[in-house]
This record gives structure tokens, C-alpha cells and sequence, in this order.
């Protein structure tokens, strides 16, 4: 089992520009997350889907566009990247409640992503 | 408003017991307390998870009061290789009743020789 995957693992952009990070899981959950975490900060939660074909805000989903487009991949889009957009995007999954803390999630390795 | 609080950094030295707390004033009645792991470059790692008094594993303690307004995840005999970020995440209830998930801000743990 690979786990959670991400794709691209960098990604430099200047402003203005769009791209999609994408993520995959093999564990057969039906929550996926996408978290941002800046520089010596904790994760934010942007979007989550609780099973194929939902999502929701999470803390800070201003920005970003999501789509569940089946039960193994979430992706996450940047319309227009900001400056104030360069982060560290973790994608997570789990097997239990979305929205809650009641199950573990699994997590990406992240990607890398500086806009100029 | 929905916040954590967790100190920002420790120090321990290898084979000491580390205690580290996290508050959250307004958790949501039906959520569990889970605390993750994290090392540079790497994604968040499980470690424990309870909902209240003590749960315990094979790698750390968690200490839950009735109240439920702070936890603290206790690591025996720790090793450098517990030189980590450690993050605690709690839900809380918003108005309307929509839970969203809230880290902390994560302690830095720096074990010595």
C-alpha cells in the first residue's frame, strides 16, 4: 500500500497562475482533507469531503477550489495563486466521521508550493 | 472563538518523561482528542487518540480530565529520535452546530543527549 499520495512534491508559480495539486489514497477511505501549513505554524484545514462527490469549507477555504472525483482522489485547485498562498499542502484521509476528530487521518507527504 | 494552546517549544533530555498539554476551552461534546507527530519534510503522524481519563499505547500516555478542557500526551523515556513537532487536534462546536477541525499551533520538542 502506497497510503496517501501528492503530486506534484514542488511547484513554483507566479502570480496569477493556476494549478491543480492532486491526491490519491489506496486505503479505501471515504474522508479525504486538504490542509495548508505555513512556516513554523500548525495545519489549517481548507476542504474536506466526507464521501465522492461532497465537500466542505473548512477554516480557511477562501482561494482554493476542490473536487472529489471518486473515492481515491481529492484535488485541490488554485484559480489565481497569491503570494499569500505559498505554503506546505498536506492531503489527508480517513476511514471514519469526516468533519470530526473521532478517526485517524492519514497523511501526504505534501507539496511544496512558492508563488512569486 | 475556537482555539488551542499548546506551549511552543520544550527541551528534554534521552530517558526522561515528557508531559505536554494542550487547552481547548470549547470542544464539541461528541469529539475525541488526537495528538500527531510530525518530523521536518513529513506529513503528521498518529500517536494517540482518547476521549476522556487515560488512554495508553505502546508509544505515549494520554491524560484526559472530566472536564475535557485540556489533555496532556506523556512520552516515557524519550529518545532523540522524539525530536518532533507534536500536535493536538480537537473539534469544536460553531454556532449552528458545524463542527471544523482545529490544530494547535504544535510544540516543538527538542530531546538532548
Amino acid at each position: 500500500n502506497a497510503g496517501v499520495t501528492q503530486t506534484p512534491k514542488f511547484q513554483v508559480l507566479k502570480t496569477g497562475q493556476s494549478m491543480t495539486l492532486q491526491c490519491a489514497q489506496d486505503m479505501n477511505h471515504n474522508s479525504m482533507y486538504w490542509y495548508r501549513q505555513d512556516p513554523g505554524m500548525g495545519l489549517r484545514l481548507i476542504y474536506y469531503s466526507a464521501s465522492e462527490g461532497t465537500t466542505d469549507k473548512g477554516e480557511v477555504p477562501n482561494g482554493y477550489n476542490v473536487s472529489r472525483l471518486n473515492k481515491r482522489e481529492f484535488s485541490l485547485r488554485l484559480e489565481s495563486a497569491a503570494p499569500s498562498q505559498t505554503s506546505v499542502y498536506f492531503c489527508a484521509s480517513s476511514g471514519g466521521l469526516a468533519g470530526t476528530s473521532t478517526d485517524t487521518q492519514y497523511f501526504g507527504p505534501g507539496t511544496r508550493l512558492t508563488v512569486l | 472563538l475556537a482555539k488551542t494552546t499548546q506551549p511552543i517549544s520544550m527541551d528534554s533530555y534521552e530517558g526522561q518523561e515528557v508531559n505536554i498539554t494542550c487547552s481547548h476551552n470549547n470542544i464539541a461534546t461528541n469529539d475525541y482528542i488526537t495528538w500527531y507527530q510530525q518530523f521536518p519534510s513529513q506529513g503528521p503522524r498518529f500517536i494517540i487518540q482518547g476521549y476522556k481519563t487515560k488512554v495508553t499505547n505502546e508509544v505515549a500516555s494520554l491524560f484526559i480530565p472530566a472536564d475535557r478542557k485540556s489533555s496532556t500526551l506523556s512520552l516515557p523515556r524519550v529518545s532523540l529520535s522524539d525530536t518532533a513537532v507534536y500536535y493536538c487536534l480537537v473539534g469544536f462546536s460553531l454556532m449552528g452546530g458545524y463542527n471544523k477541525l482545529i490544530f494547535g499551533a504544535g510544540t516543538r520538542l527538542a530531546v538532548h543527549p
